[in-house]
């Protein structure tokens, strides 16, 4: 099926410093979103994008949707050891998520 | 609010039994639930989409009759893996979209391992 191309697969990052991730389509999505998933757990929701060039922040964490409404990133400033865990984006269509192939972070204290 | 359940959490059975995995929405009335398998180190893909009092739509190269759901109520869908084999050992999760909700809520996730 389709997925999003997600990017970086993985960091390895010292606590403090700040993380960049990004995921490209080829095509339109109405909405993008991003995930944490922890291990043997369900993902969770972070962060919510519904306009084309919305910038929206939550806590440390900021996310934009693209202008093209084929891209989005997802930044995480100053991060600490309990942000380890793998990182998805999705893409809404058609009333279906479409998921990235995942970004897995780690954080060394 | 808008919590989703998955039961059981893990699961190991031998080669061609068949093994039923529930969803529920516990808080709120889920209109559409969704199935999605994830392989180690990969993403999630999905399986299938059910509405509630009809047939469940399977995306494509899922095996209908493998893969049985079941969404008899506004807060219960179930899978079921017939004749489960080795490559079905997975982590299946389902998510719940809810009629106040725009956005799905995933359960914990269910690790079924097929010896």
């Amino acid at each position: 099926g389709q997925q999003l191309n997600q990017s970086p697969q993985s960091m390895f990052i010292q606590e403090g410093e700040d993380v960049s991730m990004n995921c490209t389509s080829s095509s339109i999505f109405n909405t993008w979103l991003w995930y944490k998933q922890d291990p043997g757990e369900g993902p969770v929701l972070l962060i919510a994008l519904y306009k084309a060039g919305e910038l929206t922040s939550n806590g440390r964490l900021t996310a934009q949707f693209g202008i093209t409404r084929k891209d989005s990133f997802l930044n995480i400033s100053a991060s600490i050891p309990s942000d380890v865990g793998i990182y998805f984006c999705a893409g809404h269509r058609g009333g279906k998520l479409i998921f990235g192939q995942g970004t897995e972070l780690s954080v060394k204290p | 609010g808008a919590v989703v359940s998955q039961h059981p959490s893990w699961v190991i059975c031998k080669s061609g039994t068949s093994v039923k995995i529930e969803c529920r929405s516990l808080d709120f009335q889920a209109t559409t639930m969704f199935w999605y398998r994830q392989f180690p180190k990969q993403s999630l893909m999905l399986m299938a989409t059910s509405n509630e009092g009809s047939k469940a739509t399977y995306e494509q190269g899922v095996e209908k009759d493998k893969f049985l759901i079941n969404h008899a109520s506004l807060t219960l869908s179930t899978l079921t893996v017939t004749s489960a084999h080795p490559e079905d050992s997975s982590f299946y999760i389902c998510s719940a979209l809810g009629l106040d909700y725009n956005e799905q809520f995933f359960g914990p996730g269910t690790r079924l391992t097929v010896l």
